[in-house]
């Protein structure tokens, strides 16, 4: 199956600090999309974004399919964007989730 | 519209007993797929339903199998339960089998002691 790595697995961060999590895939997929994963373990999506680029509210993410690599990318953040954050890509019709990136955000 | 539903929430058994867990998915929605999320391992597929057929499989044994009814809701089973098991148990809803849309529920905790 498709190997997806993200990194970094964990970031701590200051309220209103930026931060950029990535994701790396080892083939071609049909689909990429991002979730955040709150500590009650309930996961939300973000994005469905197998190209491009999208922005909703202080998130926003990019994904270059020709390089493999997607990209997430959190400005001001807030103690509620604590969480595991994942991307997930399938080819397909498979569906393979990264390691995740833990971020926490200190007040 | 209410989002999706699983039960029960929390579920301790022991090795070598089997589990079912439910998912009832938005209304409407008619794919469910389900994941075994584990420390070790992370998010994996388990299967994927659509229209009451097994449209997917991931990599697992057997003992882990699943249905889909006419109503959409959708039942995984364990059997012959392994503490290795022990996980959060999640479920998926579409509209149609499409990645893109896809809802999660809160999830089942299952402990195998």
């Amino acid at each position: 199956g498709i190997q997806v790595e993200q990194s970094p697995p964990d970031l701590i961060l200051q309220e209103g600090a930026n931060s950029t999590l990535r994701c790396n895939f080892s083939d071609s997929v049909n689909n990429l999309q991002w979730f955040h994963q709150n500590p009650w373990g309930q996961l939300i999506n973000l994005f469905y974004i197998p190209s491009g680029t999208k922005q909703n509210g202080r998130l926003s993410a990019t994904t270059v399919a020709t390089e493999r690599y997607s990209l997430l990318y959190i400005s001001s953040s807030q103690t509620t964007d604590s969480g595991v954050y994942f991307c997930a890509v399938a080819t397909g019709n498979q569906f393979y989730f990264g390691t995740g990136t833990s971020l926490t955000v200190i007040p | 519209k209410a989002g999706v539903t699983q039960t029960p929430r929390y579920l301790i058994k022991t090795r070598g007993q089997q589990v079912t867990l439910s998912c009832s998915p938005i209304s409407g929605h008619r794919s469910v797929s389900w994941y075994q999320q584990t420390p070790g391992q992370g998010l994996q597929f388990l299967f994927e339903y659509f229209s009451e057929t097994q449209r997917n499989k991931g990599n697992f044994p057997g003992r882990f199998s699943g249905r889909q009814f006419s109503n959409s809701r959708s039942e995984m089973n364990v059997s012959t339960l392994e503490l290795g098991d022990s996980a959060l148990y999640l479920c998926a809803s579409n509209p149609t089998p499409s990645i893109e849309t896809q809802y999660f529920g809160p999830g089942t905790r299952l402990l195998v002691l």
